[in-house]
């Protein structure tokens, strides 16, 4: 099974500052990753899949890259909706393994 | 409107059964893979098992195999979750979420684009 590390677990800051959050994969997955938002209370809604391709409808203030084993989001300007957990999920092998999420906390 | 919306989840005893449903609408479900995802009370997400759009793929998580079986009725635009030997464990919001591609055999470069609200799952005694 692909085990995929978050970090870091919480990350503290303000609207308007950039976020930049990480997911590492214990053997490569290529391009094979995507990324979803949850807020408190809600279903989780995908962000980005292929690590790089912005879902239908997303904010370009969103962005992923990274390839192999090292993936980034990055949330160029917070938003107060963006507060929130975020979660890498693998596509690479089954099983479909999720990280553990990074909180983005105000 | 593109809906997903699952039902059947609720207080089980260790041992027994319980048979989850998620009805979809606003979509033609054999155009896409499906898939369970879980989530325990205060954790993150697990993913438990995922059909392809005409059932001749299925996975699951170890956790679940040989217990749990996912299927689907593309007539009835309806996807399940049969579960058997429910564990304490297995307590959980119960999400299920459409995959953006068909076959979701992997390798795979789309992901998880509709999600229903989940229902709970309450194991035990």
């Amino acid at each position: 099974e692909i085990v995929l590390t978050q970090s870091p677990a919480t990350l503290s800051l303000s609207p308007g500052e950039r976020a930049t959050l990480s997911c590492r994969a214990s053997q490569s997955v290529s391009t094979y990753l995507a990324w979803y938002r949850q807020k408190p209370g809600q279903a989780p809604r995908l962000l980005i899949y292929d690590a790089s391709t912005r879902a239908a409808g997303l904010p370009g203030r969103f962005s992923g890259s990274g390839s192999g084993t090292d993936f980034t989001l990055t949330i160029s300007s917070l938003d107060p909706e963006d507060f929130a957990v975020y979660y890498c999920q693998q596509r690479f092998n089954w099983p479909f393994t999720f990280g553990g999420g990074t909180k983005v906390e105000i | 409107e593109v809906q997903l919306v699952e039902s059947g989840g609720g207080l089980v005893q260790p041992g027994r059964s319980l048979r989850l449903t998620c009805a979809a609408s606003g979509f033609i479900l054999d155009d896409n893979a499906m898939h369970w995802v879980r989530q325990p009370p205060g954790k993150g997400l697990e993913w438990v098992a995922g059909i392809s759009w005409n059932s001749g793929s299925v996975e699951y998580a170890d956790s679940v195999k040989g217990r749990f079986t996912i299927s689907r009725d593309n007539a009835r635009n309806t996807l399940y979750l049969k579960m058997n030997g429910l564990r304490r464990e297995d307590t959980a919001l119960y999400y299920c979420s459409r995959d953006m591609d068909r076959a979701a055999i992997p390798p795979s470069g789309y992901g998880l684009d509709v999600w229903g609200q989940g229902t709970t799952v309450t194991v035990s005694s």
